[in-house]
């Protein structure tokens, strides 16, 4: 099957500048999150969705964290404006059973400078 | 606030070294326990999910075990290859919404 996608891969811009990501989960796998990996640190949960509902977003900072789930399907996530804190990598992951586990993509190491 | 901590931070072994880390979690509300293995520019991989006290798991030179009475789980790897280095996280599942990560440990293995 194929795996989790995410785009792009790299990204580097200004601070106070817009950024988008996006996700397009394994097909059936009916939760999607996004997950913020600052280096040195675990991946910490932004959000997560069960179809295209959202179960949890409290650590999703709102005032410049925006995200959504067209049609329980793929995903976007969007900073807006960026800050020099929010260079990390943007994980996406899906789950079918989380007693398999989660698969993640490969994700979007984002840079702001 | 819920704490998971991985230990050591990082590791350097020569190829052919045993090794082992450990992941410690609170005792309370667990439901799982997983652990995934992270090479450099490729996505974080499952290795195990655990869910019950003194749980063993194997995948070839990998294995883990689980303690979740005292809230612990080790990893060990057998004759450590070059290909093993990565960072290795693990992740306590609440079974709410919940799901937090350790650090994780970065191992170096030298050929």
């Amino acid at each position: 099957e194929a795996g989790v996608a995410q785009s792009p891969r790299y990204k580097i811009i200004e601070k106070r500048q817009s950024v988008a990501f996006w996700c397009n989960p394994i097909s059936g796998h009916a939760t999607l999150y996004w997950y913020q990996q600052i280096l040195g640190q675990g991946p910490k949960l932004l959000i997560q969705f069960q179809n295209n509902g959202v179960v949890d977003d409290s650590q999703l900072p709102k005032d410049r964290f925006s995200a959504e789930r067209l049609k329980g399907v793929d995903s976007t996530l969007k900073i807006q404006p960026a800050k020099l804190e929010d260079s990390a990598v943007y994980l996406c992951a899906s789950s079918l059973d989380r007693n398999i586990g989660y698969t993640f993509g490969s994700g979007t190491r984002l840079t702001v400078v | 606030i819920l704490n998971v901590e991985q230990s050591p931070q990082s590791l350097h072994v020569q190829e052919g070294d045993s090794t082992n880390f450990t992941c410690s979690f609170p005792s309370s509300n667990f439901y799982a326990l997983h652990w995934y293995r992270w090479e450099t520019a490729k996505s974080p991989e499952a290795l195990f999910v655990m869910t019950l006290n003194g749980d063993e798991k194997k995948k070839g030179r990998i294995s883990a075990t689980l303690n979740t009475k005292e809230g612990y789980s080790y990893l060990y790897i057998k004759g450590s290859q070059p290909e093993d280095s990565a960072t290795y996280l693990c992740a306590f599942d609440t079974g709410g919404f919940k799901t937090i990560f350790g650090a994780g440990t970065r191992l170096f293995v030298k050929a």
